[in-house]
């Protein structure tokens, strides 16, 4: 079975300052690893994707994340916040089937100016 | 031009009755998804379809039942809605079912009174 732990149910920084947004996994098989961003009312939409080539893995809006197989983390982080990345931002495993995404709970990110 | 669109956007219904969510993709992917959003935004996979057969059933009560007339459309048809049905309902679809990137829609918010 696979599991998303995302520590930090809310995190606010301010704007300009480094976003760090943690997530840990558990998987027994070699994970395919996500983050997903949701502004409100809107759907998900994929800031990046893990799926065993590079470890640090670089997505939109000028975010990345690193996969550590040590820490079994996948943090995402931006060196610069913007008030346009408040957001909640989701973390999400699946296995190489692909058949479906397991989910973290969601970090909400405030940006204070 | 949307990739993956639900209809309609917000639905507030009885108890006891019977409600369609439609949910279209013209992007070609082979598989869909329907996925619940609680009230605490914790995202769990309902089902998957790929080709329009039904490959994942989550442990989902009978009452909902996903039809997939083609590979375009996945509609969520749920019988005798109750209070805890009320939640975001996201459509998804991904190009296969071991290409995990997953598109999403832009959510159905049922609210049950």
């Amino acid at each position: 079975a696979q599991s998303v732990t995302q520590l930090g149910s809310h995190v606010s920084v301010s704007e300009g300052a480094l976003v760090l947004l943690r997530c840990n996994y558990s998987s027994s098989v070699p994970p395919y690893l996500f983050w997903y961003v949701q502004y409100p009312n809107q759907g998900l939409q994929l800031l990046l994707k893990y799926t065993s080539a590079a470890t640090l893995v670089k997505g939109i809006n000028g975010f990345e994340a690193e996969f550590k197989k040590s820490e079994t983390s996948f943090h995402l982080t931006k060196p610069s916040a913007h008030m346009s990345d408040a957001a909640e931002y989701f973390c999400a495993v699946s296995d190489s089937t692909g058949n479906k995404l397991v989910f973290g709970a969601g970090t909400i990110l405030r940006v204070k100016s | 031009d949307t990739a993956v669109s639900q209809t309609p956007k917000y639905l507030v219904t009885q108890m006891g009755n019977d409600k369609s969510i439609k949910c279209e993709q013209n992007l070609g992917h082979d598989t869909m998804y329907w996925y619940k959003q609680d009230s605490k935004k914790f995202l769990k996979i309902m089902f998957s379809y790929n080709n329009k057969e039904l490959i994942i059933n989550e442990t989902v009560p009978n009452r909902f039942s996903p039809k997939s007339p083609d590979k375009a459309h996945l509609n969520l048809h749920i019988n005798s809605l109750e209070l805890g049905d009320s939640a975001v309902y996201f459509c998804a679809s991904s190009l296969g079912l071991e290409n995990t990137e997953a598109f999403f829609g832009q959510g159905t918010r049922l609210t049950v009174v």
